[in-house]
């Protein structure tokens, strides 16, 4: 079965630094996701992306994250100055056409980066 | 705003001890309820859509079901590879996200 590819699968920084996460989704599909997870929290909800623009973000998603489809293939999630509370597992998910998004297909989840923040 | 609560936080079986996982959610409008199957480290594994109150849906020993408020997942004759974590989550009509509960985390003993 395809599967999206995150890479790193950790990263250690330093805080302040920026940070980038990468992910390949499965190659047909169209919409994007990124999503977080602090340890012993709930999954969740970053951003979406279709079309080449954010779709729809939540209030964790501030000015510090960018997210980029560089060419035809990479996802990218960018943090530019990182804090301790960033410290968490991201990841990165994908869905396929828009038939798929209305009908509730699944979400394809990547096995994460897990970011630590020191 | 979207809300998903699932209960227990935690639950115990022995192995063939059935029981079920609760999911309590409030949207707008539902576009659809999922559940997810998550190991420790790894990202969520889809197990089940469901679409409307009354429906059902069943793999090997998981079998899903929807109210206009709750859904339940029932698991019958657990095996201790059943151990994971145990996601619901919604998504509303005209939406992009999918929202998360914490999960129940489910332990099976042999």
């Amino acid at each position: 079965e395809p599967e999206v590819t995150q890479t790193p699968s950790h990263q250690v920084t330093q805080m302040g630094q920026e940070v980038i996460l990468r992910c390949v989704p499965i190659s047909n599909h169209l919409y994007f996701y990124w999503y977080r997870q602090i340890l012993g929290q709930k999954v969740e909800f970053l951003v979406s992306f279709y079309n080449n623009e954010i779709s729809e973000k939540s209030e964790i998603f501030d000015d510090q994250f960018s997210v980029e489809r560089p060419d035809g293939s990479n996802f990218t999630l960018k943090i530019r100055s990182t804090k301790l509370e960033d410290s968490a597992m991201y990841f990165c998910a994908s869905i396929g056409d828009r038939s798929s998004l209305y009908a509730n297909e699944k979400l394809f989840f990547g096995s994460g980066t897990q970011l630590s923040v020191l | 705003e979207d809300q998903v609560t699932q209960s227990p936080e935690a639950l115990r079986l022995q192995e063939g001890e059935s029981s079920s996982l609760n999911c309590s959610y409030t949207v707008s409008g539902l576009r659809g309820l999922f559940w997810y199957r998550q190991d420790p480290g790894k990202g969520p594994e889809f197990l089940f859509t469901l679409y409307s109150a009354g429906e059902e849906k069943e793999k090997e020993r998981l079998k899903a079901t929807l109210t206009k408020k709750e859904s339940f997942l029932h698991i019958t004759a657990p095996k201790p590879e059943d151990s994971a974590t145990y996601l619901c989550a919604v998504r509303d009509t005209g939406g992009f996200k999918t929202i998360f509960g914490a999960g129940t985390r489910l332990f099976v003993k042999a």
